[in-house]
């Protein structure tokens, strides 16, 4: 049990389609970062959540948006899909921005 | 922008053997953090180093932070089938507090 939890762990979706991903944090744990991960490669930042605030962000366009929830959960959001969005996307927890990371077993995104 | 590069990309050891991964960043850290990802699975948090010239043990795991905090190793000892993975080490990137991660080196184990 990886105490962070994430929804769905697969998901299909069209080019141009919108796509909404899910994550509980850890027990304990207030932040929340979001990475993409391509096959084969490390996982890249997407962005962190600390305080129901976007606290920093990677080189990631517009089309990526997110949000933290008063009980610390968070929602990652991917419009206008692109092919080249296929991966997998981790949710990771901590507690504080630069805690240890616990993460989820994340979503497997495909695009097609 | 920040670079944190690990040598070597892949690494196929007897079990029994030794291994050892190098992870190399561009800029200072103000600390390293290693994490094992299984195939398929998703990254493990293993530990953190925040001193210069810190060594520490895990087991068969020897982890060392350089002394420049600039670069640091993770060795394993007499690899185990169980050792099998992907090892990543990461850093905060410059003065924010988003974690980036090395390129990563898959480890392979031969019974």
């Amino acid at each position: 049990d990886a105490g962070v939890t994430q929804s769905p762990t697969h998901l299909i979706k069209t080019r141009g389609q919108q796509v909404t991903l899910r994550c509980s944090p850890k027990s304990g744990h207030d932040t929340v970062s979001w990475y993409q991960q391509a096959l084969g490669q490390g996982p890249q930042f997407i962005f962190q959540y600390y305080e129901e605030e976007e606290r920093q962000r990677g080189n990631f366009p517009d089309r990526f948006s997110g949000h933290q929830f008063p009980n610390y959960s968070s929602e990652l959001n991917v419009n206008a899909l692109l092919l080249g969005d296929s991966a997998l996307y981790l949710c990771a927890s901590s507690q504080g921005p630069r805690g240890g990371y616990t993460f989820g077993s994340g979503t497997r995104l495909t695009v097609v | 922008g920040q670079q944190v590069m690990q040598i070597p990309q892949y690494q196929h050891v007897q079990e029994g053997e030794d291994f050892t991964t190098y992870c190399n960043s561009s800029t200072t850290l103000s600390n390293i953090q290693w994490y094992k990802q299984r195939p398929g699975g998703h990254p493990v948090f293993l530990i953190q180093l925040v001193k210069s010239g810190e060594v520490k043990k895990q087991k068969r795991l020897t982890f060392q932070f350089g002394e420049a905090k600039k670069n640091s190793s993770l060795h394993i000892t007499a690899t185990q089938t169980t050792d099998v993975g992907t090892y990543f080490c990461a850093g905060p990137g410059g003065a924010t507090n988003k974690l980036i991660f090395g390129t990563g080196t898959l480890l392979a184990v031969q019974p």
